[in-house]
């Protein structure tokens, strides 16, 4: 199994502004996904992280807005850069260990 | 027509009831996840399947392979059941992204 800790677990953030997500895993692992769940959705893969390599970003979103680190294997951050009301959204960190999936708590984000 | 569905997408119950969630997807998989998230967004993960049954507690999941179908079971419903129930499949590629149902959202009331 997997424990994960992920903060802030909330925030309300200015417009324009940019808010840094971080997860930390209890255990060394190869990817980390992170995930974005818009109002009454499901969750949307935004991007999957690589230590050591550029994170590979899904359909949709992209660097500049979203920049992601890895810089070790339990660790990593997103970024949700020059935000809009429509980044309002709960944001969520994954990992796959042993065949199971293990999430973090999530960051509940308002964008004012 | 999206790889994994969900039924009923809104589910209210009596404490005490019997509940049934289904999940039916159209591509391979390796493994079938069942999820439980409150409201304050944190995902806990109830069960892992890639075949057969799994039972914890008052919770009960099982899986058809062939037909592409699933259920989660829950007994004797209590209010703390209360939460959105997330079905979700691996493909057969390891170390690949998970795909989503929509959820359903569960009301047990007192």
């Amino acid at each position: 199994s997997a424990v994960i800790s992920q903060k802030p677990s909330r925030d309300i953030c200015q417009r324009g502004t940019s808010l840094t997500i971080q997860c930390q895993v209890d255990s060394q692992v190869t990817m980390m996904f992170w995930y974005r769940q818009q109002p009454g959705q499901s969750l949307t893969l935004i991007a999957t992280a690589n230590q050591g390599s550029e994170a590979t970003y899904e359909s949709g979103f992209v660097i500049d807005k979203f920049p992601i680190s890895r810089p070790n294997l339990t660790f990593s951050t997103l970024t949700v850069s020059n935000m809009s009301p429509e980044d309002s959204s709960i944001y969520l960190c994954s990992v796959e260990v042993g065949g199971g999936a293990f999430f973090g708590q999530g960051t509940r984000l308002t964008v004012v | 027509k999206n790889e994994v569905e969900q039924s009923p997408q809104n589910l209210t119950a009596q404490e005490g009831e019997f509940i049934t969630i289904n999940c039916s997807y159209s591509v391979g998989i390796s493994a079938l996840h069942w999820l439980q998230q409150h409201p304050g967004g944190g995902i806990v993960s109830l069960f892992m399947l890639s075949s057969g049954k799994k039972k914890h507690g008052r919770l009960i999941a099982t899986i058809n392979i062939q037909e592409k179908h699933s259920s989660l079971h829950i007994t004797a419903s209590h209010p703390r059941d209360s939460a959105v129930y997330i079905c979700a499949v691996s493909p057969p590629t390891s170390g690949s992204r998970l795909t989503f149902g929509e959820g359903t959202q569960l009301t047990v009331n007192p």
